[in-house]
């Protein structure tokens, strides 16, 4: 079946200007979660989703950052008066309803790649 | 915070030997440790993961070793060749949210 699509693959926009970045999961997982991966860094966890309810969104960096979930399925991560450090890979996971089998799995996007110029 | 320790950052291994990845962590609310496998310009994907009832998980030239009371777990690639030349994560789940904590990475080159 499909996997996690994210888009755009890749964004160009200019400091201060606000993007929207969109993540649709694989159909049926309830968990979603948003990561940012800095030139050759690790994973950054920014948020999780389980529905549309965002439990733990610890790693948002500043309050520029935001995020929504509709339908329990499609997100949008939206970054407000961009600077240049917020340039990374953002990528998008989802996940089956935990507890139920081996199902713990994320499945990964193939990321929006962003550059603030 | 919880944190994953990986090492090495970096690993250079001739075609055919061994590459080994080590991960140690913290407290976790339940056992289930996923390696991720991210090649250039793409999302990580699930490589290989073990559920430590067992101290070993074995997947073709990839194994997991486990060490429950040390904390610690490593991927093992037999026989490495240049395409696993790639980035490697290990994972381990915080209490709660079945949040992953991601190690910092791997770069694993082969060289042919």
């Amino acid at each position: 079946g499909a996997g996690v699509s994210q888009s755009p693959s890749n964004k160009v926009t200019e400091k201060g200007k606000d993007v929207e970045l969109r993540c649709d999961p694989i159909s049926g997982h309830t968990a979603l979660y948003w990561y940012r991966q800095s030139l050759g860094q690790g994973l950054e966890f920014l948020i999780y989703f389980q529905g549309n309810s965002a439990p733990d969104k610890s790693g948002l960096p500043s309050d520029r950052f935001s995020a929504e979930r509709t339908g329990g399925s499609v997100s949008t991560l939206t970054i407000q008066r961009t600077q240049q450090e917020d340039s990374a890979v953002y990528l998008c996971a989802s996940s089956a309803i935990p507890g139920q089998g081996d199902n713990y799995e994320q499945y990964f996007g193939p990321g929006t790649r962003l550059t603030v110029t | 915070q919880q944190q994953v320790k990986q090492s090495p950052q970096s690993l250079i291994v001739q075609k055919g030997g061994i590459s080994i990845i080590n991960c140690a962590y913290e407290n976790t609310a339940f056992d289930y440790f996923p390696w991720y496998q991210q090649f250039p310009g793409k999302g990580p994907a699930l490589l290989i993961a073990i559920r430590p009832d067992v101290s070993e998980k074995k997947e073709g030239r990839f194994t997991i070793s486990f060490n429950k009371s040390a904390k610690q777990f490593s991927l093992h690639i037999m026989d490495s060749q240049p395409g696993d030349s790639a980035t490697y994560f290990c994972a381990a789940p915080t209490s709660g949210t079945y949040k992953y904590i991601f190690g910092t990475g791997t770069r694993l080159k082969v060289l042919a």
